[in-house]
């Protein structure tokens, strides 16, 4: 299976802060890595598919980028509804796994 | 607008089965998969396994291998997840998302199903 492995784990940031996030695969998968949003008590929401096509909808603070690898997403100027968790996904290949996710709270 | 709604919160007994249900409005049913994604209390995304109702071709995570089926009725357009031998560790919120056939991105996802066991 492929391994995905996220950085940080949790982070502490102020409204106005850019916020990078990693995610980091056992193997080479092109580009075939996706962001999800997920707050409390709320289904994930697809932010970025392809490592850096952004969804419809969504703001464009967030950016993310990457191949291979190694992929980040940036989130420029958080915003108070950007606390939440953010989770990596690969979809190269079954099983499509998720990183462990990033829990973004307030400083 | 394409909307996936589940059904209800199940309680189970060890050693039961539940069956989820996610219906789907507002696309043409047979143009994407599924994916099964599974949340324990205060943990990450667990991706169960796949199914594409366009041929019912199925795909599932080793873990849940013969423990899982999963099914897709064309006619309500509607998705099922069954789980059998129920252990308390898979208690969880599981969410049914619509997965894009070609690139496996899921949008949208269904509410989620929060299956409880216990005895």
């Amino acid at each position: 299976d492929i391994q995905l492995t996220q950085s940080p784990s949790s982070l502490s940031a102020s409204v106005g802060d850019r916020v990078t996030i990693t995610c980091r695969a056992s193997l080479t998968i092109a580009n075939y890595v996706n962001w999800y949003q997920q707050k409390p008590g709320t289904a994930p929401k697809l932010l970025i598919s392809g490592a850096s096509s952004l969804q419809s909808g969504v703001p464009s603070r967030f950016t993310g980028s990457g191949f291979g690898t190694e992929f980040t997403l940036t989130i420029s100027g958080l915003q108070p509804e950007d606390f939440a968790a953010y989770y990596c996904q690969q979809s190269y290949r079954a099983p499509r796994t998720f990183g462990q996710g990033t829990k973004v709270d307030i400083k | 607008q394409v909307q996936l709604v589940q059904s209800g919160a199940e309680v189970k007994k060890p050693g039961a089965s539940v069956k989820v249900s996610c219906k789907t409005s507002g696309y043409t049913f047979s143009m994407f998969g599924f994916s099964w994604v599974r949340q324990a209390p205060g943990q990450g995304l667990e991706w169960m396994g796949w199914i594409s109702p366009y041929n019912n071709n199925t795909n599932y995570a080793q873990k849940f291998q013969g423990r899982v089926i999963m099914t897709a009725d064309t006619s309500t357009g509607t998705a099922f997840l069954d789980l059998r031998s129920l252990t308390s560790d898979d208690t969880a919120v599981y969410y049914c998302a619509r997965e894009h056939l070609k690139h496996h991105w899921l949008d949208p996802w269904g509410q989620g199903t929060l299956v409880t066991v216990s005895s």
